[in-house]
Formats: structure tokens, C-alpha cells, sequence
């Protein structure tokens, strides 16, 4: 079993549709949680970060941390064909202050289209 | 404006040749990551490196070895490709340990290695 798991998609949705995208995970230690988002042919690049259990909402994205059942969410409202791209989600157990150096451990990322 | 750089973005090399990834970063970040990005697998790490000369194994570090002679620079080599090397291959760079804070980590665009 993977310690991260990620529906891939794809997910295809129209302009305007709210998104959810999803990942559960199985170590309790971790408590920091990303969310990175993918351009074709570009590296990941960080959309929303947080700490331990909560919310965070960021425009049009919110970022949902469920740590008892292990489960974090990142919504996205009003969809836009800009927003298509890679989402992936990020894990870490320490900050980079810890031994492993603020090592992440990724999910498969969800492929998403929004279409016009 | 934050910059990671790989050197090449498409690379086409012949099993058991020498391969050689090069990675600059120019933040002054001490922490520096290679991974390997495979549809649905997502981003497994490789190796990472917390201070020049320093390194340490990611989850799939078989087949792989690294070098950090410099601070903003970190190579990948793969000492004799095979074709299940093919795959494309991210460089990512963060700041160093400060406990207690989050470092972002900054990815380059990626190199597509195939190895035929």
C-alpha cells in the first residue's frame, strides 16, 4: 500500500463546475500538506500549503486537512480552463528543520481539464 | 526571481551509456532533491542532498548516484542506463533548516530522458 494514494482521473468538468480533488494517506506523523499544481511540460509549483488539521482558502481554491481520518481536499470553485493541469498532492512529517529535511512524499496527481 | 534550471529538456541516450543530469539553482537554497515523475506513480525521490557533499538516499536510489561539489549545484548520474530509466526526471531546491517553518520546495522544468 502506497503511503499516499490519489485518484489519477482523468477528470474532465465544465467551466464554472466546483472541483474536488482528493488523496488519503496512512502515516499519522505527517502534518504538513501541500497541494502542487502542474502545467504541461512545466514543474509542479506550490498552490496551497497547510499545517495539521483545518482549513485554508486562497481565492478560488480551498485547501480541506482531515488528519483523524487521514484524508486531505482541495476544492476549486468556478473552474476556469486556466485551472487545467496536474494537481498533486504532498505530504511531510517534519519541517526542513527535522532529519529528513522537509522530505515530501507525493501522490499520483489527478490530471484535470476544464472545458469552455 | 526564484530559478531552478536543468540542463537539458529532452535527452535520447543507448542502454549501459553514462548519463549525466545537471541541476542549477540560483537561491542559495542548501537543500537540493531529484526525483522521477512516472504516470501513475507520481514524484518518487532519488536522492537528496542537505549541504555540498552531503547526500542521502530517496525511495529509489538503485541504479542512480549523485554529486554535489558546489552549493548550487546538483548532479544526477545514472552510471549505466537501462530502458526502465526512461522517464522524466525533476530537480527541486529549498532552504535550509530552520525548525519549525515550512520550506517551499522549487522545481526546474524537467528533463524527458528515453533510453533506447
Amino acid at each position: 500500500q502506497k503511503e499516499v494514494e490519489q485518484d489519477p482521473g482523468p477528470l474532465s468538468v465544465p467551466e464554472g463546475a466546483i472541483v474536488s480533488l482528493n488523496c488519503t494517506y496512512s502515516n499519522s506523523a505527517f502534518q504538513y500538506f501541500m497541494w502542487y499544481r502542474q502545467y504541461s511540460r512545466k514543474g509542479p509549483e506550490l498552490l496551497m500549503y497547510t499545517y495539521s488539521s483545518g482549513n485554508k482558502e486562497d481565492g478560488r481554491f480551498t485547501a480541506q486537512v482531515d488528519k483523524s481520518s487521514k484524508y486531505i481536499s482541495l476544492f476549486i470553485r468556478d473552474s476556469q480552463p486556466s485551472d487545467s493541469a496536474t494537481y498533486l498532492c504532498a505530504m511531510s512529517a517534519t519541517t526542513a528543520g527535522g532529519t529528513s529535511y522537509g522530505k515530501l512524499t507525493f501522490g499520483q496527481g489527478t490530471i484535470l481539464t476544464v472545458h469552455p | 526571481d526564484v530559478k531552478v534550471t536543468q540542463s537539458s529538456r529532452y535527452l535520447v541516450k543507448r542502454t549501459g551509456e553514462k548519463v549525466f543530469l545537471e541541476c542549477v539553482q540560483d537561491m542559495d537554497h542548501e537543500n537540493m532533491f531529484w526525483y522521477r515523475q512516472d504516470p501513475g506513480l507520481g514524484l518518487r525521490l532519488i536522492y537528496f542532498s542537505y549541504d555540498v557533499k552531503m547526500k542521502e538516499k530517496g525511495d529509489i536510489p538503485e541504479g542512480y548516484s549523485v554529486s554535489r561539489e558546489k552549493k548550487e549545484r546538483f548532479s544526477l548520474i545514472l552510471e549505466s542506463a537501462s530502458t526502465n530509466q526512461t522517464s522524466m526526471y525533476l530537480c527541486a531546491s529549498s532552504l535550509g533548516s530552520f525548525a519549525g517553518v515550512y520550506n517551499e520546495q522549487f522545481f526546474g522544468p524537467g528533463t524527458r530522458l528515453t533510453v533506447l
